[in-house]
């Protein structure tokens, strides 16, 4: 199994800067199934990222993933009051031994 | 759009089981696997098991396997999880997600359920 390791555990940041967050893998994600989840407080996950780099549907651009091999990163260019919240990376490159890494958490400073 | 409903969850004691159900609407159900994915509280997302559009293959994470049943009835829009022989670190809030390829199982999660809370405790 691929063992995601997600930092920094928390994130604090003003609205307006820039968030940078990071996920490595114990192996390389060769077919770079990787994916970005948001998930605010009482709620589901919502997918943010896919594919590395590929926004989902309704995302802002102000998202972005970037990476390969072992490690990536999700980007938020400058961050709204919405979007604090708790970012978990996955891997779906060895379906269904799937993966999530152990989150994000992005907290106003 | 895309909805899919969770319900059956509920308190029960270490050893019982407990049902849980998924309804979905707004996308044609039959044409896409489905996942369970659970939560324990204020930790991270842990996938359980995974159908296959058609039912045909399932899938689980060894820590459940032989406890969990996943299954589904595509006349009825429903998935289904099964929990036997519960234990109190499967108390979690269980989210059904659905796969985001039609007739292919990719295990990346396009839409998620609100989730249904399993407590298991004596």
């Amino acid at each position: 199994e691929i063992v995601l390791t997600q930092s920094p555990g928390t994130l604090s940041l003003s609205p307006g800067e820039r968030a940078t967050l990071s996920c490595r893998a114990s192996q390389s994600v060769w077919t770079r199934n990787l994916a970005w989840y948001q998930q605010k407080p009482g709620q589901a996950p919502r997918l943010v990222i896919y594919g590395v780099s590929s926004r989902a549907t309704g995302i802002p651009d102000r998202f972005s993933g970037s990476g390969s091999g072992t490690d990536f990163t999700l980007t938020i260019s400058r961050l709204e009051p919405e979007d604090f919240a708790v970012y978990y990376c996955q891997q779906y490159d060895t379906s269904p031994a799937l993966s999530f890494g152990g989150g994000t958490k992005v907290e106003i400073k | 759009q895309v909805q899919l409903v969770e319900s059956g969850g509920g308190v029960v004691q270490p050893g019982r089981s407990l049902r849980l159900s998924c309804g979905a609407s707004g996308f044609p159900f039959s044409s896409f696997g489905m996942h369970w994915v659970r939560q324990a509280p204020g930790k991270g997302l842990e996938w359980v098991a995974l159908i296959s559009y058609d039912g045909s293959k399932t899938y689980y994470r060894d820590s459940v396997k032989g406890r969990f049943t996943i299954s589904r009835d595509n006349s009825k829009n429903t998935l289904y999880l099964q929990l036997s022989s519960l234990r109190t670190e499967d108390t979690a809030v269980y989210y059904c997600a659905k796969d985001a390829s039609s007739f292919f199982d990719s295990c990346l999660f396009d839409q998620w359920g609100q989730g249904t809370l399993v407590t298991v405790s004596s």
